[in-house]
C-alpha cells in the first residue's frame, strides 16, 4: 500500500483538461512544499513533471500545473494530448526519517 | 548532460545476494547525493535509500522495507555508487532506477534506464 492515495485511473478527450489527485497527511504533502509528479511510458524511466508543488522543469509543456490544498496534492494537464497517455505518479517529502514517499500511480487514457 | 547508467542486475534466488552499479557522467559525481528507487513489475515507484555527498557526511538512510539487508556506497574516483542486496526475498523483485541530485526532496531530473533484479526460486 502506497503512504499517498492517488485514484487508479482518470481519462479524457483530446482538448479536455483533467485532474489527478494525491492525498496525503500532515506527515508529508501537509506539511512540506516538496511536492512532485512524474509522467512515465511503458518501459521508460520516470520524467519529472512538477516540482516543488507548482514548478515545471524546463521543456516541460504548460498544460501541466500542480497546486496543493492541505493534505492533497493535484496535477492538472490542460489540452489533452495523445501523448499524455502514461502513468503519473505524485511524491512528496515526508521528513528526515521517512525522506521521499510516493503514490500509487494513475493511469492516464486519452480516448 | 547528466547520463547515469546501472548494472549488476539478474535473475538470483530468495536469500542470495546481488550488487548493482552506477556510473555517472556528465556532472562532478562527488559533489551528489545518489539515490535508488525502484518498481516492481506493474507497479508503483518506491523510495530505496540515499547517499549523501562525502562532503555532507556521506551518510545514508533507507526505507524500512529495505534496511538491514541493503546498503549504499560510493566510489567518487570511479564516479560510480553501489547497491548491495543481502538477503533478497521474492518481493525485491523490481527494476532498480539509480538517480542523482544536490539533495533528496523526491524531485528527481536525473534518472538511470534502470535495472531489473528478478528474485526467484
Amino acid at each position: 500500500q502506497s503512504a499517498l492515495t492517488q485514484p487508479a485511473s482518470v481519462s479524457g478527450s483530446p482538448g479536455q483538461s483533467i485532474t489527478i489527485s494525491c492525498a496525503g497527511t500532515t506527515s508529508d504533502v501537509g506539511s512540506y512544499n516538496l511536492v512532485s509528479w512524474y509522467q512515465q511510458h511503458p518501459d521508460k524511466a520516470p520524467k519529472l513533471m512538477i516540482f516543488e508543488v507548482t514548478k515545471r522543469p524546463s521543456g516541460v509543456s504548460n498544460r501541466f500545473s500542480g497546486s496543493k490544498s492541505g493534505n492533497t496534492a493535484s496535477l492538472t494537464i490542460s489540452g489533452l494530448q495523445a501523448e499524455d497517455e502514461a502513468d503519473y505518479y505524485c511524491c512528496s517529502y515526508a521528513g528526515s526519517s521517512t525522506f521521499v514517499v510516493f503514490g500509487g500511480g494513475t493511469k492516464l487514457t486519452v480516448l | 548532460e547528466v547520463q547515469l547508467l546501472e548494472s549488476g542486475g539478474g535473475l538470483v534466488k530468495p536469500g542470495a545476494s546481488l550488487r548493482l552499479s552506477c556510473t555517472a557522467s556528465g556532472f562532478t559525481f562527488s559533489n551528489a547525493w545518489m539515490i535508488w528507487v525502484r518498481q516492481a513489475p506493474g507497479k508503483g515507484l518506491e523510495w530505496v535509500g540515499h547517499i549523501k555527498s562525502k562532503t555532507e557526511g556521506g551518510t545514508t538512510n533507507y526505507a524500512a522495507p529495505v534496511q538491514g539487508r541493503f546498503t549504499i556506497s560510493r566510489d567518487d574516483s570511479r564516479d560510480t555508487g553501489y547497491l548491495q542486496m543481502n538477503s533478497l526475498k521474492t518481493e525485491d523483485t523490481a527494476v532498480y532506477y539509480c538517480i542523482t541530485d544536490y539533495n533528496d526532496y523526491g524531485d528527481y531530473d536525473s534518472w538511470g534506464r534502470g535495472t531489473l533484479v528478478t528474485v526467484s526460486s
